[in-house]
């Protein structure tokens, strides 16, 4: 089964670049069925979705984030990446990645990544 | 962006109740929404989509209905392990959005 996995520093300073990386096991980024996303969670609050990457080289981002935000894929890796620049407290959140099926009739996010705690201080 | 209120943001319900949270959309998603279980620390879990599409495990106490602005998660009768945060999501339209989050908790 497909299994995703978040990585990277859990601290960045402001104006400082967050990078992670979405390592995928049991099945492939060049799947063309899948979008594979980025979202994040403040403590306490809601869920974001912040963009999406396919295999085609394909993206969309949110336009709050998108002056900021890369998403990007490493078919030989077999991971995707975020990376988000300019950084400020209000980017301290919980980032997930997930696989994203687009189906005509049904979608969905499933699995996702465990979560990885970003802080953005000094 | 399409915006997805939840209501109520916060239940307090007994084992055994059957509750439902509502979730309604700023403008008309068709069946494009899925409903997500998160228990803290953990990652949401994927429990309806296409409004009424149960999950392969999700047991059937859990039912969604609803389309075009209107849509509920119903859970017919409340076990210790739903007591959670339940997010609906719209994938309809981009940007993706998620609705507040309604935490369940135990009465």
């Amino acid at each position: 089964q497909v299994q995703l996995q978040e990585s990277g520093p859990g601290l960045v300073k402001p104006s400082q670049t967050l990078s992670l990386t979405c390592t995928v096991s049991g099945g492939s980024v060049s799947n063309s069925a899948y979008y594979w996303s980025w979202i994040r969670q403040p403590a306490g609050g809601g869920l974001e979705w912040i963009g999406r990457v396919h295999t085609s080289g394909d993206t969309k981002y949110i336009p709050s984030l998108k002056s900021r935000v890369t998403i990007s894929l490493d078919t030989s890796k077999n991971q995707f990446s975020l990376r988000l620049s300019s950084v400020t407290a209000a980017d301290t959140a919980v980032y997930y990645c997930a696989r994203w099926f687009p189906g005509s009739h049904s979608r969905w996010f499933d699995p996702w990544g465990q979560g990885t705690l970003v802080t953005v201080s000094s | 962006d399409i915006q997805l209120t939840q209501s109520p943001s916060f239940l307090s319900a007994s084992v055994g109740d059957r509750v439902t949270i509502t979730c309604r959309a700023s403008q008309g998603i068709s069946s494009n929404l899925v409903w997500y279980q998160q228990k803290p620390g953990k990652a949401p879990e994927l429990l309806i989509y296409a409004a009424s599409t149960l999950q392969s495990g999700v047991p059937s106490r859990f039912s969604g209905s609803g389309s075009g602005t209107e849509f509920s998660l119903t859970i017919s009768s409340l076990q210790p392990e739903d007591f959670a945060t339940y997010s609906c999501q719209q994938l309809n339209d981009y940007p993706v959005t998620f609705g507040q989050g309604t935490r369940l908790e135990i009465k």
